[in-house]
């Protein structure tokens, strides 16, 4: 399957902690973007990292991507009960045709 | 600014029974358009995008049909629903290429009994 997957499945973590989520792929990528989604609710764009770039950040989230293992990962730092959502990572690749693969997603719970 | 609408925002529907969902784009001109469907606690599957008016690429064979009548209108049908097609339905539209970043409507939560 071009569909990569995220690591781990599901993660629970105390308020102030870290999460870590990591996303790996099969085939080349021109970019890879992560996404959140709360409960019921449609998906929102966090970032967008190319394939040219190793690392970006965004308030207190950071990704990472490193193409030679085909992966990437998202870094919250600081977590908030408000964190608590499913995130996605998908990736862009122009090479088959415009295809946008979704992954299958991390659970992140954050206690309070 | 762009903002998407999606409606109905749940639906409970017999099998054998029709569907129509829409997504509006306001905003924004020629977006590309997307239809998603993700079963539950699962990723999300493309349906069905669409490059113009008219213009309409099935990603998988199944029981749904899309259209798009006007540039910023895309809509989700079926003639007869299956079981299978229960789900979260999500539309989402980009600026142009489908690797672009894409922008999602609230979803609809489909029930077929």
């Amino acid at each position: 399957s071009q569909q990569g997957e995220e690591d781990p499945q599901a993660l629970s973590i105390q308020e102030g902690e870290n999460a870590t989520m990591n996303c790996s792929y099969k085939t080349s990528i021109n970019n890879l973007q992560w996404y959140r989604q709360n409960s019921g609710r449609g998906l929102v764009h966090l970032i967008l990292i190319r394939s040219n770039e190793r690392e970006k950040h965004s308030g207190r989230l950071r990704v990472t991507l490193d193409t030679s293992k085909k992966s990437s990962s998202l870094l919250i730092t600081a977590s908030r009960a408000a964190d608590t959502a499913s995130y996605f990572c998908a990736k862009g690749d122009k090479n088959t045709g415009n295809q946008f693969y979704f992954g299958t997603g991390t659970s992140l719970t954050v206690i309070p | 600014s762009q903002t998407i609408h999606q409606w109905p925002a749940t639906l409970v529907q017999p099998v054998g029974s029709p569907l129509s969902l829409e997504c509006t784009v306001e905003g924004t001109s020629n977006p590309n358009l997307y239809w998603y469907r993700q079963a539950a606690g699962r990723g999300l599957q493309l349906l069905f995008y669409s490059v113009g008016i008219g213009q309409i690429s099935s990603e998988v064979p199944q029981n749904l049909s899309a259209s798009r009548p006007q540039d910023r209108q895309f809509i989700l049908s079926s003639k007869k629903l299956l079981l299978s097609d229960s789900g979260f339905y999500l539309c989402a539209w980009s600026v142009s290429e489908m690797t672009d970043t894409q922008y999602f409507g609230p979803g609809t939560r489909l029930t077929v009994l």
